[in-house]
């Protein structure tokens, strides 16, 4: 059973749009919510994080919205680069992480 | 300076065979895992030591038996592998278990013949 729920499953964005990756869970057992990133050939690598006890969270052009009483969390990534191209990974996280299914994103030049 | 390294980065092997996988983290973390992506690029976590003791077992066959000789070292050895074993298999480290970032290496990619 899918503990979390990744949407889209690939997506592809123009240079300078804006990505935007959603999921949603059921469990509210989990309190630590981390978006991984992984490129080709290489492991997922920590890219932001966010605790439910705010509902947003911004690094440089990385932003995660979270709304509790939806139990959903988004990525954006906003003035998206082509070096952006990668895939994103969320997670639910207590003393183990569980995955979404992954995006696979393509930022065209 | 690599944080978390993995060896073999490949592993080309016969069905039936043994293998293992190793792991070192230079982080000085008292954490480490064992994760398995699947070829739909799907992460699962295998197995979790904290301070060399085994803290997270999920369902994996017995075939599979993890060891941490130190709390920098998690080796993977898989006994009797079989065509569904392979995956890229990423070990990971953490300071702590609760709620903590986890550095991952680049995997081990396991073909089975």
């Amino acid at each position: 059973q899918q503990q979390v729920k990744q949407s889209p499953q690939s997506l592809i964005v123009q240079k300078g749009g804006i990505s935007i990756i959603n999921c949603a869970y059921e469990n509210t057992a989990f309190d630590y919510f981390p978006w991984y990133q992984q490129f080709p050939g290489k492991g997922p690598a920590l890219l932001i994080a966010i605790r439910p006890d705010v509902s947003e969270k911004k690094e440089g052009r990385f932003t995660i919205s979270f709304n509790k009483s939806a139990k959903q969390f988004s990525l954006h990534i906003m003035d998206s680069q082509p070096g952006d191209s990668a895939t994103y990974f969320c997670a639910l996280g207590y003393n183990k992480l569980i995955f979404g299914a992954g995006t696979r994103l393509a930022v065209h030049p | 300076d690599t944080a978390v390294s993995q060896t073999p980065k490949y592993l080309v092997t016969q069905m039936g065979n043994d293998k293992s996988i190793k792991c070192e983290q230079n982080l000085g973390h008292d954490t480490m895992y064992w994760y398995k992506q699947d070829s739909k690029k799907f992460l699962k976590i295998m197995f979790s030591y904290n301070n060399k003791e085994l803290i997270i077992n999920e369902t994996v066959p017995n075939r599979f038996s993890p060891k941490s000789p130190d709390k920098a070292h998690l080796n993977l050895h898989i006994n009797s592998l079989e065509l569904g074993d392979s995956a890229v298999y990423f070990c990971a480290s953490s300071q702590g278990q609760i709620n903590q970032p986890q550095h991952f290496g680049d995997g081990t990619r396991l073909s089975i013949l």
